[in-house]
């Protein structure tokens, strides 16, 4: 156990479909991280959240649509989804961005169909 | 670039053996932070040992340690006693500046 929760585990969503995914952490961190592995491939970046404020969007195609409401949740919208995207979709949390190892959750492996 | 190379995707050992995970990197920051990380079948992934660049000593926790060579920019994990619990998906990692950078990732296999 981490301190970082993820829901839901598991996801099954339709390309029409809009879903969240949420993380939530009570590690007293500032900063939270969505990160995307797919299989054979690296992790990959894809938003990061220092205290609240968006500080790092990777290029992430707009139908994932982060929202981090205080310092504890982390949220990440979905909608109109590709079957690429399916994945696991890891959350993670730091006391700050750039020295201290991040803490991650265990994951939503989402799958759209 | 800021990159970090590992250059074996998968690797077999027997229990109780003793195996070397290697990991390079690339920046050219002076002071950073370097870390493994374990992701078991289960898919949490969990820092198994820290390394502050500006420390000489290498780092140890229990049976793992790691060979840290700042001019070479080396990071390799060794793992002593290897047990069937250390299968995993292994993930070396640095904070050059403001994020942390992963490496794709050594896949561990422990035989019986």
């Amino acid at each position: 156990e981490t301190g970082v929760t993820q829901t839901p585990r598991h996801l099954v969503m339709g390309m029409t479909n809009k879903k969240s995914l949420k993380c939530e952490q009570h590690l007293g961190h500032n900063a939270m991280y969505w990160y995307k592995q797919s299989a054979k491939k690296p992790l990959e970046l894809m938003f990061v959240y220092s205290l609240e404020e968006r500080v790092e969007n990777n290029s992430v195609p707009s139908r994932f649509s982060p929202e981090c409401p205080n310092s504890s949740h982390l949220f990440l919208h979905l909608h109109t989804l590709q079957p690429e995207d399916s994945a696991l979709y890891l959350c993670a949390s730091s006391q700050d961005t750039y020295r201290t190892e991040a803490f991650f959750g265990q994951g939503t492996r989402l799958t759209v169909v | 670039a800021q990159t970090v190379t590992q250059s074996q995707p998968e690797m077999s050992v027997q229990e109780a053996e003793t195996v070397t995970l290697s990991c390079t990197y690339d920046t050219s920051e002076n002071n950073y932070y370097l870390f493994w990380y374990k992701q078991p079948p289960s898919r949490q992934m969990i820092l198994v040992i820290r390394q502050e660049a500006y420390k000489q000593q290498n780092a140890t926790e229990n049976r793992f340690s790691v060979n840290f060579q700042k001019a070479a920019k080396s990071f390799s994990l060794k793992i002593s006693d290897s047990q069937l619990g250390d299968t995993a998906m292994y993930f070396c990692a640095f904070i050059p500046t403001n994020k942390i950078i992963f490496g794709k990732g050594t896949r561990l296999h422990i035989l019986p």
